[in-house]
């Protein structure tokens, strides 16, 4: 299994708070992804990486930025959090090297948010 | 009309009968098709993935898959109750970002629970 890292595994923190969450891979895949989770929606993505410092936004990005300072870390923060930001969180990566086996995603843990 | 659809279930199936998982998806265009698995409170993992027409069997796992008609699907033989859990059918479909890169999109999950 892929090495990913999230932490926290629970936040409770309240509306108009900043948070970050982070994750952590030892793979070195390239492609870094934030995904949330909510009943109803299924996995949505808010942002993604292909590289250090490079990063794109997903379907759900409004509130939510990120960061990759290097390969193993991306960062998601909320900058003002809100109680529709409540959601299980994943990270995930990916390989891609253009072998069509390597486009498989590996998921971390999840973080459980709570925005009271 | 969503990207990717799945029927939410959920969908009761007798232990050592065949559990069928169907998702159909909007973009002519899309590449590559995945199955992923999600226990209850765990994180999803990737079982199947598909590129080709036609079917790919791993085990007791068939996906196979109907780009005409846009569908793709997942069989399960030989059902236990080990595969009771929420499958996630994920697809890449084309979008435009100054690098071209494909996005993973996934469906709202389909919950299946095998009945010993």
């Amino acid at each position: 299994d892929a090495g990913i890292t999230q932490s926290p595994r629970h936040k409770v923190t309240e509306t108009g708070t900043p948070v970050t969450l982070r994750c952590h891979q030892t793979e070195n895949h390239r492609y870094m992804y934030w995904y949330r989770q909510d009943p109803g929606h299924g996995l949505r993505l808010i942002h993604y990486s292909y590289g250090v410092k490079d990063t794109d936004k997903g379907e759900v990005s409004d509130g939510y930025s990120v960061s990759r300072s290097k390969t193993e870390d991306f960062l998601l923060t909320l900058e003002s959090a809100t109680s529709s930001q409540t959601s299980v969180y994943f990270c995930a990566t990916a390989l891609r090297d253009g072998d069509a086996t390597n486009e498989k995603l590996f998921f971390g843990s999840g973080t459980q948010l709570s925005v009271l | 009309q969503k990207e990717v659809e799945q029927n939410s279930g959920p969908l009761s199936v007798p232990e050592g009968a065949i559990a069928s998982l169907n998702c159909t998806y909007s973009d002519r265009g899309s590449q590559s098709f995945f199955w992923y698995r999600q226990y209850s409170g765990k994180s999803p993992e990737l079982i199947m993935f598909i590129y080709s027409n036609g079917d790919k069997e791993d085990g007791r796992f068939t996906a196979q898959l109907n780009k005409a008609s846009q569908y793709v699907s997942l069989l399960i033989r030989d059902s236990q109750p080990s595969d009771s859990a929420t499958y996630l059918c994920a697809v890449t479909l084309r979008f435009i970002s100054n690098f071209g890169n494909e996005k993973l999109t996934f469906g709202t999950g389909t919950r299946l629970t095998i009945i010993p």
